[in-house]
Formats: C-alpha cells, structure tokens, sequence
C-alpha cells in the first residue's frame, strides 16, 4: 500500500480547458501539498492544506485552486491549463515539524 | 525567506570514484529541518535523510555520508565508490517547521560504467 496516490499519471490537455489533479491518502495525515517540478527549479509548492477545508498558497499559486473536503483527498485545479503549466506534479503528505514527507508518483501534465 | 542552493547541475563520474554534492541553504529560523531526497530516471522521490538543525553529528548509511556544517550552513552529501545504480538527479531541500519544503534546484549525477 503506497499510502498516497496521485491520478491521472499522465495528461495531455488542450490549452484553455480545466484540469483536476487529485491526490489520496490513506494515512490520515492533516498536512498535504501540491508542488510542481521543472528543470533547473528543483519542485516548487503551489499550495498546501493543514486540514479540511484549510489551505493556503505556496510560491507559484498563481493559476491554481485547491480544495480539500475530506483528509484523505487533495485536489489541485487548472482553471485554464495554459503551456507554462506543462510540468510533473507532485502531491505529499507529512511536515508539522516532526515529521518527514512522503511524495506520491507524480502526475505528468502537457498543455498543448 | 528560506533558500537552497545547489550549486552543481550537473556531474560526471566514472564507476567508483567518490562524488560529492553540494547544498547551501539560508534560513532565519533556529529551529529547521534539512533533506536528501533521490529521484532516479523512473520518476519517484525517494526519500535518504532528514537531520535537524540541533545535530551536527555527521552520518554514514552505507556508502553515504552526509556533513552537516552551521557554520557554513551546509550540507553535503557524498557518495564513496559510486555505482551505476547512483545515477539520479539528487535534491537537497529545508523545512524551517513552518509545514513549507523548500527544495533546491537539482543535481544529476551521472555515473558510467
């Protein structure tokens, strides 16, 4: 058991239209992420929840929405996937200080 | 703000020879978390280390090893007899107990045969 997943793995979109990332944990953490990874940028937090309905915005939240409506899942939305947003995203679980991260397998995203 | 630095993009070594990686970091805060995490070409993140900013003991994993330096806010992780197998891209990041990874840019390490 993983304990955190992320779907789609892969998806091509088309520029203009909405995308949902989602990301599930079975590990009952209260803290989850959104980070995305592009060359020479190492990963970089879009945003994060630290709890239901809680969430807050990371360093390049710009075009981006989240919700959180239960713990185990954490969506990330493109309202309007434009090509910068082509990347590989990473949701994780974990932080609080005492604890260490865990990233799911990441979701290849390509806005064409 | 807190930052790292990897100063290194990319590295070639031939089988056997010892690699080390560098990693600057900057915080205000006293209280921080620093990590090593591998991503080999399959895609994952594969977690090394976590140290805290109140244990400077360095430690040995096997053919790891990891140098936890405050004085010149580093920590560099070295390789010895590298393998194959370490061909990774290798990131360094810091958590400053704010709930917020803050990762650097990257090395690849490249190790042929």
């Amino acid at each position: 058991d993983a304990g955190i997943t992320q779907s789609p793995r892969h998806k091509v979109t088309e520029t203009g239209t909405p995308v949902t990332l989602r990301c599930h944990q079975t590990e009952n953490h209260r803290y989850m992420y959104w980070y995305r990874q592009d060359p020479g940028h190492g990963l970089r937090l879009i945003h994060y929840s630290y709890g239901v309905k809680d969430t807050d915005k990371g360093e390049v939240s710009d075009g981006y929405s989240v919700s959180r409506s239960k713990t185990e899942d954490f969506l990330l939305t493109l309202e309007s996937a434009t090509s910068s947003q082509t990347s590989v995203y990473f949701c994780a679980i974990g932080g609080a200080g005492n604890y260490g991260y865990t990233f799911g397998s990441g979701t290849r995203l390509t806005v064409v | 703000a807190q930052k790292v630095t990897q100063a290194q993009t990319e590295i070639s070594v031939v089988e056997k020879e010892d690699v080390t990686l560098d990693c600057v970091y900057e915080t205000r805060d006293t209280t921080y978390y620093l990590f090593w995490y591998k991503q080999p070409p399959s895609g994952e993140l594969v977690f090394l280390i976590r140290r805290n900013s109140f244990d400077e003991q360095n430690e040995i994993s096997g053919r790891y090893s990891w140098n936890f330096q405050k004085s010149t806010s580093s920590f560099n992780f070295t390789i010895t007899a590298s393998q194959v197998v370490d061909s990774a891209v290798y990131f360094c990041a810091l958590d400053n107990a704010g709930n917020m990874l803050t990762f650097g840019g990257g090395t690849r390490l490249m190790v042929k045969p």
